[in-house]
């Protein structure tokens, strides 16, 4: 069964502070990797990403994806409050596009 | 509008009662999906429109829920006889992909379902 798992569930840190959030997945036919950030309700897109090893960068955001150990990561630098949201990774398979159930990162100021 | 747009931001209904809510997609935008997120869930995808192809519905966790799309534009999904279960943010996502692998999807505000 196709299945997409983001860890930690859950992470608080201080501004400033630098974080990881992982992402694994297990998918047939995969073809991308995709990263949004959720304020509230509405997730924003992030990155995609569909070759190994190249790095996307955005600001303080950077996203790389691993075909062979089948992960995605995603860095924050300098995290700001602003950055506190539920990150959420998703990987299109033949069917859907299957969710992770997403990492709270809380940046304390 | 700019994004996808959606409506009511929120709803509040009695157990048993029909409710609707709308999606309209960023113009252009050729599929259209919903989707349901439950408290501290994932997203869990409903249903999935791409032009004028028959929509896919395997994720639509019971026949209480329905959606259409008309004129490959505007969606109303439907829930029937609502249950306390159903409580949820729904959320709409428009791209413009022909094909559903490649997709970079654009959500909407959502909708916050309470059943009572």
């Amino acid at each position: 069964e196709d299945k997409v798992v983001q860890s930690p569930l859950s992470l608080v840190v201080h501004e400033g502070d630098t974080v990881t959030l992982n992402c694994s997945y297990e998918v047939t036919n995969f073809r991308s990797l995709l990263w949004y950030k959720q304020e509230k309700k509405a997730p924003t897109f992030l990155f995609m990403l569909t070759s190994s090893g190249i790095e996307k960068k955005s600001g303080r955001l950077s996203s790389i994806l691993d075909k062979k150990e089948l992960f995605s990561i995603l860095n924050i630098t300098a995290t700001q409050t602003g950055d506190s949201a539920v990150y959420l990774c998703a990987v299109p398979n033949n069917n859907d596009m299957r969710f992770g159930a997403g990492t709270r990162l809380t940046v304390k100021p | 509008g700019a994004g996808v747009s959606q409506s009511p931001s929120n709803k509040v209904t009695e157990k048993g009662k029909d409710v609707e809510l709308r999606c309209d997609p960023i113009s252009g935008h050729t599929a259209l999906y919903w989707y349901r997120q439950s408290l501290g869930q994932g997203l869990e995808f409903l249903i999935y429109f791409q032009g004028n192809s028959a929509p896919d519905k395997s994720g639509l966790p019971s026949d209480r829920f329905s959606a259409e799309r008309t004129g490959g534009s505007v969606s109303t999904l439907t829930i029937q006889r609502t249950q306390q279960e159903d409580s949820a943010v729904y959320l709409c996502a428009s791209s413009p992909a022909q094909r559903r692998s490649t997709d970079t999807q654009y959500f909407g505000p959502g909708t916050r379902l309470t059943v009572l």
